[in-house]
């Protein structure tokens, strides 16, 4: 069983389209995060859900709306793609009151072109 | 955004070798640090961690360093197998905030 899974693992589409990335976990952890990895490899936060509630949004445009319908899961929905949405994004989850490690799904490549 | 300006460390080592990765944080707030690792076309795997009440923390081949006083973690993998080769995160996370910082990475290549 995979602990946390995010499809579609590739996407391509085209400038200004809007599309979707979805993110579960079956680990029954409480808190989700998506993060961002550029060509450089670095990492970078974006949003974390806390029990369906945000509580982390780092300076990410507004194009990029997470919605979480239950501590489970964590989706991510983008507007008006721009080129420079281009990267691989990660879901995560972990378990706040443990304040233990966080697991990763395989990531989403996205291609905007 | 992009990481503009920002390399990729890499290192490379014989395979049987010892290696050392070394990370510098910046949060003296950090109280929990982890080492990931991530495979070409992955997510990071976790590797080992340590809280900052520990200064060293063994694993199966892999050591964890910990040095609050100038703020520096390094991850020792000893005996290098060719499944080593990946690129190797260091994150911190303080208490009671969600967010886990990653460094820069580094890339290690086992040479057979």
């Amino acid at each position: 069983d995979t602990a946390v899974s995010q499809t579609p693992k590739y996407l391509v589409t085209q400038m200004g389209n809007d599309k979707s990335i979805k993110c579960e976990q079956n680990l029954g952890h409480d808190t989700m995060y998506w993060y961002k990895q550029d060509s450089k490899k670095f990492l970078k936060i974006m949003f974390s859900y806390n029990n369906k509630e945000l509580i982390i949004n780092e300076t990410v445009p507004n194009r990029f709306s997470p919605k979480s319908p239950d501590k489970a899961h964590l989706n991510l929905h983008i507007n008006s793609l721009e080129l420079g949405d281009s990267a691989v994004y990660f879901c995560a989850s972990s378990q706040r009151d443990t304040n233990t490690e966080a697991f990763f799904g395989q990531g989403t490549r996205l291609t905007v072109v | 955004g992009e990481s503009v300006g920002l390399h990729l460390p890499t290192l490379s080592v014989q395979e049987g070798d010892n290696s050392i990765i070394n990370c510098a944080y910046s949060n003296s707030a950090s109280d929990y640090f982890i080492w990931y690792k991530q495979e070409s076309g992955k997510g990071p795997q976790f590797i080992i961690d340590i809280r900052s009440n520990m200064d060293k923390r063994q694993g199966q081949r892999v050591t964890v360093l910990l040095n609050k006083t100038v703020k520096h973690l390094s991850l020792q993998i000893a005996a290098t197998q060719p499944g080593d080769s990946a690129v190797y995160f260091c994150a911190e996370k303080g208490y009671g905030n969600e967010k886990l910082t990653f460094g820069t990475g580094t890339r290690l290549t086992i040479i057979p």
